[in-house]
């Protein structure tokens, strides 16, 4: 079992649509989790970063979590064409500080 | 206000020669990270280091791969006689002290073994 899973996608969804991204973890110890965007060929940018459980909201970003069952998800809103990108989903455990990276999932948005 | 730098932005190398990665964390932070994307695969991590200090480098190669932060100057990754395999993504990120503090990358180094 992987550690941090991701549907690899392609996820298509229409402009202005939701867009919605899920994410899910092995380990219990999981303390802090990240969502990263990455367009092809450059650096992962953070977009939304969440520590308890419940929902977050950033402009068009929303994430969740969900520590009983282990998920947290990234839902984007208005979904225009400039985010059409790879979502990738962090994890970091605490005392252990470096990132544990699902393979992302690539999403696109249809004009 | 100067992000996570790193260069060079493209390096070259032939099978059996060294190459060598820096990267200079954000200002004020002082933990530094590095990770390899491989083609097609996700970011995997390496190493993590502080001033002085390589904290975990639990996902370092073996062989060939090491690194190191000085007290000052840009924190390097080095890898000695390079093969084909280790054409990659390099990416440096950089975090200020607090545990679970987010970590923000550079550019990245693209290194082709030829």
């Amino acid at each position: 079992q992987k550690e941090v899973e991701q549907n690899s996608g392609p996820l298509s969804v229409p402009e202005g649509a939701i867009a919605s991204l899920n994410c899910t973890y092995s380990d219990r110890g999981s303390q802090s989790f990240f969502w990263y965007r990455q367009y092809s060929g450059k650096s992962p940018e953070l977009i939304m970063s969440i520590y308890s459980n419940g929902d977050k909201e950033d402009g068009r970003f929303t994430a969740q979590l969900n520590k009983a069952s282990q998920y947290v998800s990234l839902l984007i809103r208005d979904s225009q064409p400039s985010d059409s990108a790879t979502y990738l989903c962090a994890v970091t455990n605490f005392g252990n500080e470096k990132l544990t990276f699902g393979t992302g999932t690539r999403l696109t948005i249809i004009p | 206000n100067a992000g996570v730098m790193q260069n060079p932005r493209h390096l070259v190398r032939r099978r059996g020669q060294e190459a060598r990665l820096r990267c200079s964390p954000m200002k004020g932070h002082s933990h530094v990270y590095w990770y390899r994307q491989l083609p097609e695969e996700g970011l995997k991590f390496m190493v993590y280091l502080q001033k002085e200090n390589i904290i975990d480098e639990s996902g370092m190669p073996k062989e060939r791969f090491s690194a190191e932060f000085p007290k000052e100057g840009p924190s390097i990754l080095r890898i000695q006689q390079v093969v084909r395999g280790d054409s990659a993504a390099y990416f440096c990120a950089s975090s200020r002290m607090a545990p679970g503090e987010t970590q923000y990358f550079g550019p990245g180094t693209r290194l082709l073994v030829l």
